[in-house]
C-alpha cells in the first residue's frame, strides 16, 4: 500500500514570498490533514478535511494560509505571504475515518515538507 | 481539551524494557489513549491505541489504570532504533460536526534515547 506523498520536501523562501505545499494521501481515505511542526514541538493541527469539506480549522491563520482539497483526493496548503515564523515542517496525514464512531482511527503521516523562510 | 503530561527525556540502554508515563487527568468518556513515535525528519508513526486495561501488539504493550487518568507505553528490549520521540494523545477524533470537541492535542512528546 502506498503512504502519504507530499511535495516538495524542502523549499526555501525569502520572507514575504508565496509558498504551496502539496499532498496525496492513502488512496480511499476519508480524512486528510496538515499540521505544522516547528522544531522541538508537537504537531499542531491547521486544518482537518473529511472527504472534500472543512472540518476544523480554527487554528489556520487564514490571513495568510489557505488549503483546499479537490474532489476529496490530493490537498494543497498555500502561505501567501510568508513570514520568517512559518519555517517549519508541514505535515499531511491521512486516515480512513468516516464513520461518527469515537476514535480509533490511525493516522498516517506523510515524509513532511521543511519549510525556511529567510 | 484534553491536556497530557509526559517526561520531556528519557536514557535507557539496548536491551532494557523502557516505561513511558503519560497523564491525562480531564480524559473524557469517549476519549481514547493514543501513542505514536516520530523518528527525526519522518513523519510521526502509529505505536498503539487503547481505551482502558491492557492493549498488546508486536511493537508495544499499553497499560491504562481504571481511572484511565494515565497511561505507560512499555517497549520491550529496546534497540538504539528505538531512539525516537514518543508522543501521548489523548481525544475523540469524531469530526466536530459530530457536535464534538476533543479533538486530538499534541504535546512535546517524551524524547527517548538508546544507548549501547
Amino acid at each position: 500500500e502506498a503512504g502519504v506523498a507530499q511535495s516538495p520536501r524542502y523549499k526555501i523562501i525569502e520572507k514575504r514570498q508565496s509558498v504551496a505545499f502539496w499532498c496525496n494521501p492513502i488512496s480511499g481515505h476519508a480524512t486528510l490533514y496538515w499540521y505544522q511542526q516547528i522544531l522541538g514541538q508537537g504537531p499542531k493541527l491547521l486544518i482537518q478535511f473529511q472527504n472534500n469539506g472543512v472540518v476544523d480549522d480554527s487554528q489556520l491563520p487564514k490571513d495568510r494560509f489557505s488549503a483546499e482539497r479537490l474532489k476529496g483526493v490530493d490537498s494543497t496548503l498555500k502561505i501567501q505571504p510568508a513570514k520568517l515564523e512559518d519555517s517549519a515542517v508541514y505535515l499531511c496525514a491521512s486516515s480512513p475515518h468516516s464513520s461518527g464512531r469515537p476514535s480509533t482511527d490511525t493516522q498516517y503521516f506523510g515524509p513532511g515538507t521543511r519549510l525556511t523562510v529567510l | 481539551l484534553a491536556k497530557t503530561t509526559q517526561p520531556i527525556s528519557m536514557d535507557s540502554y539496548e536491551g532494557q524494557e523502557v516505561n513511558i508515563t503519560c497523564s491525562h487527568n480531564n480524559i473524557a468518556t469517549n476519549d481514547y489513549i493514543t501513542w505514536y513515535q516520530q523518528f527525526p525528519s519522518q513523519g510521526p508513526r502509529f505505536i498503539i491505541q487503547g481505551y482502558k486495561t491492557k492493549v498488546t501488539n508486536e511493537v508495544a504493550s499499553l497499560f491504562i489504570p481504571a481511572d484511565r487518568k494515565s497511561s505507560t507505553l512499555s517497549l520491550p528490549r529496546v534497540s538504539l532504533s528505538d531512539t525516537a520521540v514518543y508522543y501521548c494523545l489523548v481525544g475523540d477524533a469524531r469530526p466536530r460536526n459530530a457536535g464534538n470537541n476533543r479533538k486530538l492535542i499534541w504535546g512535546l512528546g517524551t524524547s527517548l534515547a538508546v544507548n549501547p
